[in-house]
């Protein structure tokens, strides 16, 4: 069965500094590979997605992320972070076995002036 | 509308009620799915249906909690004699065909409150 680990839970970090935001998942299939984030008061939406091909993923707002099929890691970066960013960001991974889409516990991302 | 839609979007209930949650998937979405979001737990899955075959139900965490969609469409998350632990945002979601690839497209939640 498949599972996500993000290893932080809260991610404090000042204005402009970048940012990775960490996951780990597991999967004895081929996977797909997702980031959603949840603005205060919002519903989720995605960010990025990874199916195949390039391991680099560019999403919206400036974020990419790094499939790493040795690490079996899916770190979410950002080289400058805004104000706008804080939200929390879910992790997630489908498989061609499961079908459904299981999410990580989240990261809560606190973007300080 | 254009998005999924939940309802109630809050529900305050008594310990050992029974209360029933709806959604309504984007239209033509073949794929729904349930989650709980309780804080420190992230997105918890509990029910997953596609199209016509038989629902993967095996996140939901006793039986208390079950859940049906009519006509592959409208879905129906019941909890029966609700505890406070049950207390949380459940947030219901909608896909084109279920696969694996597909982004989730989610609706705003029910957040549901056990006194």
């Amino acid at each position: 069965a498949q599972s996500v680990t993000q290893l932080d839970s809260q991610v404090p970090v000042f204005e402009e500094a970048p940012v990775e935001l960490r996951c780990n998942y597991s999967s004895s299939v081929s996977v797909y590979l997702f980031w959603y984030v949840q603005y205060p008061n919002q519903g989720l939406q995605l960010l990025l997605k990874y199916l195949s091909g390039s391991t680099l993923v560019k999403g919206i707002n400036g974020f990419e992320a790094e499939f790493n099929k040795s690490q079996t890691s899916f770190h979410l970066r950002k080289p400058s972070v805004h104000i706008s960013d804080t939200a929390e960001y879910f992790c997630a991974v489908s498989d061609e076995a499961g079908f459904k889409t299981i999410f990580g516990a989240g990261t809560r991302l606190f973007v300080k002036a | 509308g254009a998005g999924v839609s939940q309802s109630p979007s809050n529900k305050v209930t008594e310990k050992g009620k029974d209360v029933e949650l709806r959604c309504d998937p984007i239209s033509g979405h073949t794929a729904l799915y349930w989650y709980r979001q309780s804080l420190g737990q992230g997105l918890e899955f509990l029910i997953y249906f596609q199209g016509n075959s038989a629902p993967d139900k095996s996140g939901l965490p006793s039986d208390r909690f079950s859940a049906e969609r009519t006509g592959g469409s409208v879905s129906t998350l019941t909890i029966q004699r609700t505890q406070q632990e049950d207390s949380a945002v459940y947030l219901c979601a909608s896909s084109l065909s279920g696969a694996p690839n597909e982004k989730l497209f989610f609706g705003s939640g029910t957040q549901l409150s056990v006194l």
